[in-house]
Order: structure tokens, then C-alpha cells, then sequence
């Protein structure tokens, strides 16, 4: 079975500040990985997602991912963040990218500091 | 852009009481799937519809839930007698189904209260 960890369910960075919110996860066939993001009273938002070839992955907002096999992680990084990234941010895994169910770590709340 | 719809935003009910969540999907996707949140916990997968069946479910999923596509537009979550649990965010997702890079697009939740 699948599963996913975030570690931290709180983050709080200085605006302008390197943004890394950490997802590891474990499945026992190679798996489809995605960030989503959450603003206040809205759904799911697709930040970016890693299927196969390239392993950093380049998502809207200047947001990046890395999927690292060995280390079983696919943590989210902003090299500076900004005030308008404050949301909650899902990782999430699937066996076959797009007719198969998702699978959600708890989520992780970003907080930035002015 | 399209996007998924979902009505209504918040549902107050009493327990035991029936509900019906509804859910417009992107008009050209084939497949349709419900989660839930509960308030601090992390998002769950209830059940996908495909084809007009369902073509999984999980555990949470039990005689009390049941899903329909009624027209070609909406796809509805009913719940048939609400339990004090069933208090969460619910979300409908749609997926077009044709193509290796396929995204599944959320709605923005229907809050349900259960009282």
C-alpha cells in the first residue's frame, strides 16, 4: 500500500526566505508524485507533479520538486518566498498517473513572516 | 480555463438526515472521484466513478454512500443517513482519462455540518 509523510505540519519562513516543506513517501511500484496547494476556502491546486524522465520538476509560483528514489522523498522547495505563498500544501501519490486514486500525506501549513 | 464546481459551499445538517453533495465536472473528463477532509486531518479518498460505475472505494465508503452521475453534467455524493462524523470538507475530482499526463482537477469543497 501506499503512503505519504510530511514531515512538519507547521512551517513558518521570512518572506524572502528559502521555503522547503519535505515529503516522503512509500509505495512498492514506482510511483506518480504531486504537490497541491490549498489557499483559505478554495480546493486543490496542482502545483506540479513528477510522472517520469527528468527528476526536478518545475511547478507554477516558482515552486520546484525533486524526486529522489533512494532517499524516497519529493521535497517541495521556493528559493524565496513571498507573502502570497501562505496555504497548506498536500503531497500526494498515485500508482498510474491520472485514473487512479490519490493518496495524501496530512498536509503541511506555510506561514510567511514579514 | 474550466474548472470544477461544487454546490452547495456549506451544508448545515441534522444526524440521521440525508444529504446530496453535487459536483459539476470539466465538461470533457471521464473520470470522477469524491474525497474528504476532516477538520485537521488529511484528505481521504472516498470513491471513483467511471463509465457510469464505480471503479473503487475505500473502506469509508459503505452503504451509507452512494454516487451518481444523473445527467451528463453532475456527478452527486449522497449520503443517506449523516452521522456526526460525517462532519468534513468534501471534494469532487475530475480527471480526462485520455492521456499518460493526466491532472485531477478539484473543486472547492462543499463543508457539511453535522448536527
Amino acid at each position: 500500500a501506499q503512503s505519504v509523510t510530511q514531515l512538519g505540519s507547521h512551517v513558518s519562513v521570512s518572506e524572502g526566505a528559502l521555503v522547503l516543506l519535505r515529503c516522503n513517501y512509500s509505495s512498492s511500484v514506482p510511483p506518480y508524485l504531486f504537490w497541491y496547494v490549498q489557499y483559505p476556502n478554495q480546493g486543490l491546486q496542482l502545483l506540479l507533479k513528477y510522472t517520469t524522465g527528468a527528476t526536478l520538476v518545475k511547478g507554477i509560483n516558482g515552486f520546484e520538486a525533486e524526486f529522489k528514489k533512494s532517499e524516497t522523498s519529493f521535497h517541495l522547495t521556493k528559493p524565496s518566498a513571498h507573502m502570497s505563498d501562505a496555504a497548506e500544501y498536500f503531497c500526494a501519490v498515485s500508482l498510474i498517473q491520472g485514473a487512479q486514486k490519490l493518496v495524501f500525506g496530512q498536509g503541511t501549513r506555510l506561514t510567511i513572516n514579514p | 480555463e474550466p474548472e470544477v464546481t461544487q454546490t452547495p459551499s456549506h451544508q448545515v445538517t441534522q444526524m440521521g438526515q440525508e444529504v446530496i453533495l453535487r459536483c459539476v465536472p470539466i465538461s470533457n473528463h471521464l473520470y470522477f472521484y469524491w474525497y474528504r477532509q476532516i477538520l485537521g486531518q488529511k484528505v481521504e479518498f472516498l470513491v471513483s466513478f467511471y463509465n457510469n460505475e464505480i471503479s473503487e472505494k475505500s473502506e469509508i465508503f459503505d452503504d451509507q454512500f452512494s454516487v451518481e452521475r444523473p445527467d451528463g453534467s453532475n456527478f452527486t455524493l449522497k449520503i443517506r443517513s449523516t452521522k456526526l462524523e460525517d462532519s468534513a470538507m468534501y471534494f469532487c475530482a475530475s480527471v480526462s482519462g485520455r492521456g499518460s499526463t493526466d491532472t485531477q482537477y478539484f473543486g472547492p469543497g462543499t463543508r457539511l455540518t453535522v448536527l
